[in-house]
C-alpha cells in the first residue's frame, strides 16, 4: 500500500526558513518522481514544484511563486523527498502536500497524496 | 497554462445532473485531469485523460473534452458528491489547477 507522510509544518515567522519531509512507503521511491501542491486555507490548489529520479538527473521544477525560494530534494536511501522554503511570506501560510504521479503524457495524474503538513507564517 | 472553472460555486440537489467546464488558456490534448476534494482531506482522484474514469470512481462521473475546453458532469448527484471539483492541466509546467468548483447541497 502506497503511504505518503508528510511532517515539519509548523509556525514560522516571515523571513524565516522551514524544511518539511515526505516520508513514502510501499513502491519503489527512488524510481519515481515526487511533487508536492498546497492549499491555503479556503482557496484551491496550487502546485509547487517536483524532482525527478535519478535517472532522469534529479531534475527539479517550480511554481512561479515559490521559485528562487523553495528546493526540493530526496534522500533516496531513506524513501525522502523533502521541500526546503526559505524567505517564507505570509502568502505561504498553506497546507502543503506531497503526491505521487503514475502514468505518463496525457494518462499523467496524482493518484496519491499523503495527508498533509500545516505551515504557518506569521508575525 | 491558465484554467478557467466554471461555476465556482453549484447548488444542486441529490438526483440531479451536474456540469463543470474546465477552459485552458492554450490547447493541452487529453492532458487534463479531474479531482474531487472534501473538506480536511486531500484531494482524490477522479478522472484522467481527459475522459478516462479512476479505477474504483462510480460511473455516474463521466469526463469529456479536448483541446481547450473540458467538463465533468456528474449523471444523478449523490449525497457523498457535494464537494470541491478541480481540473488539473499535466500538459505543460508548471502544472496548473482550476480554480475550483463547490458542489453544494440546495
Amino acid at each position: 500500500e502506497v503511504q505518503l507522510v508528510e511532517s515539519g509544518g509548523g509556525l514560522v515567522q516571515p523571513g524565516e526558513s522551514l524544511k518539511l519531509a515526505c516520508e513514502a512507503s510501499g513502491f519503489p521511491f527512488s524510481g519515481s518522481s515526487m511533487h508536492w501542491v498546497r492549499q491555503a486555507s479556503g482557496k484551491g490548489l496550487e502546485w509547487v514544484g517536483r524532482i525527478r529520479n535519478e535517472a532522469n538527473s534529479f531534475a527539479t521544477a517550480y511554481g512561479a511563486s515559490v521559485k528562487g525560494r523553495f528546493t526540493i530534494s530526496r534522500d533516496d536511501s531513506q524513501n525522502t523527498a523533502y521541500l526546503q522554503m526559505n524567505s517564507l511570506e505570509t502568502e505561504d501560510t498553506a497546507i502543503y502536500y506531497c503526491t505521487l504521479p503514475e502514468g505518463g503524457g496525457d494518462s499523467f495524474k496524482f493518484n496519491y497524496w499523503g495527508q498533509g503538513t500545516r505551515v504557518t507564517v506569521s508575525s | 497554462t491558465q484554467l478557467t472553472q466554471s461555476p465556482s460555486f453549484l447548488s444542486a440537489s441529490v438526483g440531479d445532473r451536474v456540469t463543470i467546464t474546465c477552459r485552458a488558456s492554450q490547447g493541452i490534448g487529453s492532458a487534463l485531469v479531474w479531482y474531487q476534494q472534501k473538506p480536511g482531506k486531500a484531494p482524490k482522484l477522479l478522472i484522467y485523460g481527459a475522459s478516462t474514469l479512476q479505477s474504483g470512481v462510480p460511473s455516474r462521473f463521466r469526463g469529456s473534452g479536448s483541446g481547450t475546453d473540458f467538463t465533468v458532469t456528474i449523471s444523478s448527484l449523490q449525497p457523498e458528491d457535494f464537494a470541491t471539483y478541480y481540473c488539473q492541466q499535466v500538459k505543460n509546467y508548471p502544472l496548473t489547477f482550476g480554480g475550483g468548483t463547490k458542489v453544494e447541497i440546495k
